[in-house]
């Protein structure tokens, strides 16, 4: 069972540059989220979708897009990165009454 | 963003003794409270699912118990260990689809 995969792992930007983090789930989950995780502040909500074709706004959606064209991919894109986009960002899924499963994490640094 | 509070932000424990901290979060309009817990370099793995007054929740050595009327949840740490040492996040379900974390206890537990 892959469970919540995210690509890529790392990845280093200049400010302007733009980027699109995948995230796939084969649980057949409802519910996808994304979140950024930073210093001292837990992890905050960018976008979070509630089935395919659905997205919504979550604490911090700032500066981001997301998709959710298929059930089992949720995209995160950043059209112009800012050095205040440099976070770890983890994507989470799951079903109705179930806990979240996350992904392993895409290290962001925006230059 | 709903506030969710948990002390300490950090401790160290000796191995062999026990120990526990909190999560605080908004009393009215409970929905249900998640435990995960946070191994460096890993994701966030799901503890427990908490959604009663009065619940009481045991994973081996680890137990988390539940006041909504208060606005509190402890976790219990038994007998710790070096695999212990891990950030505790609590996380408060705003509704059905949006969960808000805290910042977590980082614990550390000394051999």
């Amino acid at each position: 069972n892959a469970g919540v995969t995210q690509t890529p792992k790392f990845r280093v930007l200049k400010t302007g540059q733009s980027m699109t983090l995948l995230c796939a789930q084969d649980m057949n989950h409802e519910y996808m989220y994304w979140y950024r995780q930073d210093p001292g502040m837990g992890l905050r909500l960018i976008h979070y979708s509630v089935g395919e074709g659905t997205t919504a706004k979550g604490e911090v959606p700032d500066g981001y897009n997301v998709s959710r064209l298929k059930k089992q991919n949720f995209l995160l894109g950043l059209e112009s990165a800012a050095p205040s986009q440099t976070s770890v960002y983890f994507c989470a899924s799951r079903d109705n009454d179930s806990p979240l499963h996350f992904g392993n994490g895409t290290r962001l640094t925006v230059t | 963003i709903l506030n969710v509070e948990q002390s300490p932000q950090s401790l160290h424990v000796q191995e062999g003794d026990s120990t526990n901290f909190t999560c605080s979060f908004p009393s009215s309009n409970f929905y249900a409270l998640h435990w995960y817990r946070w191994e460096t370099a890993k994701s966030p793995e799901a503890l427990f699912v908490m959604t009663l007054n009065g619940d009481e929740k045991k994973k081996g050595r680890i137990s988390a118990t539940l006041n909504t009327k208060e606005g509190y949840s402890y976790l219990y740490i038994k007998g710790s260990q070096p695999e212990d040492s891990a950030t505790y996040l609590c996380a408060f379900w705003v509704n059905d689809y949006k969960l808000s974390f805290g910042a977590g206890t980082t614990v550390t537990v000394r051999a």
